[in-house]
């Protein structure tokens, strides 16, 4: 069956550390894989779309990977701040670029 | 420039009861979106529009039913409501399918009782 799955529903790290969360996908063969934020009572906000050649993506303190042998991304936040405390989300086209498959997400809380 | 937005924010049903969700975009996207969102489950795709005049089924289409009314709108109804129905519901739009970044609506939060 198809799977999207991200490590841990929660990570603790502390403030001015890399936080770098996982997204590992079965069964599907992504030619893009976004990553979205989301907090408390919000929808969620786009911060990086990745495609199948790219192997790497930055914008400022975030990088994104994508290795579609081992069929993972890696998303990194680097100095990390309490403001960046949230859910993140992966995402992945599906079905012939059609239609969005989310993981379930990654609660992030970054300590002072 | 209001980005996506829904109504209600806030809705309670009783079980039966029928319910239309409003979504409108003024960013002229061709593609919109709805997706429920349940603890642990993540945002699942209920329907989407590619472009307008054009509806298709998501990942979790059963009970409801959707219309693309013109390019800016996009309804979600709920014929008969039932309480596996309860969930925050978020409507997004997007250039294009698939590919492009999503802009996400503040969502609305259901009850069904």
């Amino acid at each position: 069956s198809q799977k999207i799955e991200q490590n841990s529903e929660a990570l603790n790290i502390q403030e001015g550390k890399t936080a770098t969360l996982t997204c590992n996908y079965t069964n599907y063969s992504p030619a893009y894989l976004q990553w979205y934020r989301q907090d408390p009572g919000r929808g969620p906000v786009f911060l990086l779309l990745i495609r199948e050649n790219e192997k790497e993506k930055r914008k400022e303190r975030l990088k994104v990977t994508f290795d579609t042998t081992l069929k993972q991304s890696l998303f990194h936040i680097t100095a990390s701040q309490p403001a960046d405390s949230a859910t993140y989300l992966c995402a992945l086209d599906a079905n012939n670029n059609n239609d969005m498959r989310f993981g379930a997400g990654t609660r992030l809380t970054v300590k002072p | 420039n209001a980005g996506v937005t829904q109504t209600p924010k806030f809705q309670v049903l009783k079980t039966g009861q029928s319910m239309t969700l409003q979504c409108a975009q003024d960013m002229n996207h061709n593609s919109m979106y709805w997706y429920r969102q349940d603890p642990g489950m993540g945002l699942r795709l209920i329907y989407y529009s590619a472009s307008e005049g054009t509806t298709d089924k998501g990942e979790v289409p059963n009970g409801y039913n959707v219309s693309r009314l013109n390019k800016r709108e996009f309804s979600l109804r709920l014929e008969s409501a039932a309480p596996s129905q309860t969930s925050v519901y978020f409507c997004a739009s997007s250039e294009r399918t698939g590919r492009d970044e999503q802009f996400f609506g503040p969502g609305t939060r259901l009850t069904v009782l």
